[in-house]
């Protein structure tokens, strides 16, 4: 059973320019998560989905941001004009539908880099 | 708010002893806690999970207590290895399935 996939791993943009990450969550799986880690700063909530809806993305910027699950495919994150301060790691995590935890399960992350 | 706190200073231990980590909450009754490893330049690994009516919960050289009145939860890794060098977070349930994280402590382990 394969884990959670994120792509690219690394991304690199110029100031001005679109990113859009990709999660493949767990096969099973129906609820995505995504977080954004600073260095030498925790986990910062992001957005929570289930297929074709957003549940909470009080986390997420208001502008530049978007997150999307389709019935099919993965999920995308997308910023749009990407400025400096975007730069950091976004990690994607998965749980499973109906579960009674909320135990996650992470992807290995893309690392985004604005020039 | 709802706020959890870890240990900000790394901390360093000598192989083969017991390291213990600390998580304390304000302002929430989580039903269960959890804690994760986070190595460098990957995601966090799910570790142990314990319910707020559980005392005390252990997987094998790990060991995690929570005690809701002091509203902590103890974190220990007995005979520890340098392989167990890693950033650990802890995690309580939220509302909406949204988990709150601490920022991590990181601990060393030195051979």
């Amino acid at each position: 059973n394969a884990g959670v996939m994120q792509n690219p791993r690394h991304l690199v943009r110029r100031r001005g320019q679109e990113a859009r990450l990709r999660c493949s969550p767990m096969k099973g799986h129906s609820h995505v998560y995504w977080y954004r880690q600073l260095p030498e700063e925790g986990l910062k909530f992001m957005v929570y989905l289930q297929k074709e809806n957003i549940i909470d993305e009080s986390g997420m910027p208001k502008e530049r941001f978007s997150a999307e699950f389709p019935k099919e495919g993965p999920s995308i994150l997308r910023i749009q004009q990407v400025v400096r301060g975007d730069s950091a790691a976004y990690f994607c995590a998965s749980s499973p539908l109906g579960a009674g935890t909320d135990t996650q399960y992470f992807g290995p992350g893309t690392r985004l880099t604005v020039l | 708010s709802q706020k959890i706190e870890q240990n900000s200073e790394a901390l360093n231990i000598q192989e083969g002893k017991t390291a213990t980590l600390t998580c304390n909450y304000t302002n929430y009754s989580p039903a269960y806690l959890q804690w994760y490893r986070q190595d460098p330049g990957r995601g966090p690994v799910f570790l142990l999970l314990i319910r707020e009516n559980e005392k005390e919960k252990r997987k094998e050289r790990l060991k995690v207590t929570f005690d809701t009145t002091l509203k902590q939860s103890l974190f220990h890794i007995t005979a520890s290895q340098p392989a167990d060098s890693a950033t650990y977070l802890c995690a309580l349930a939220g509302n909406n399935r949204k988990l709150i994280w601490g920022l991590g402590t990181s601990l060393a382990v030195n051979p």
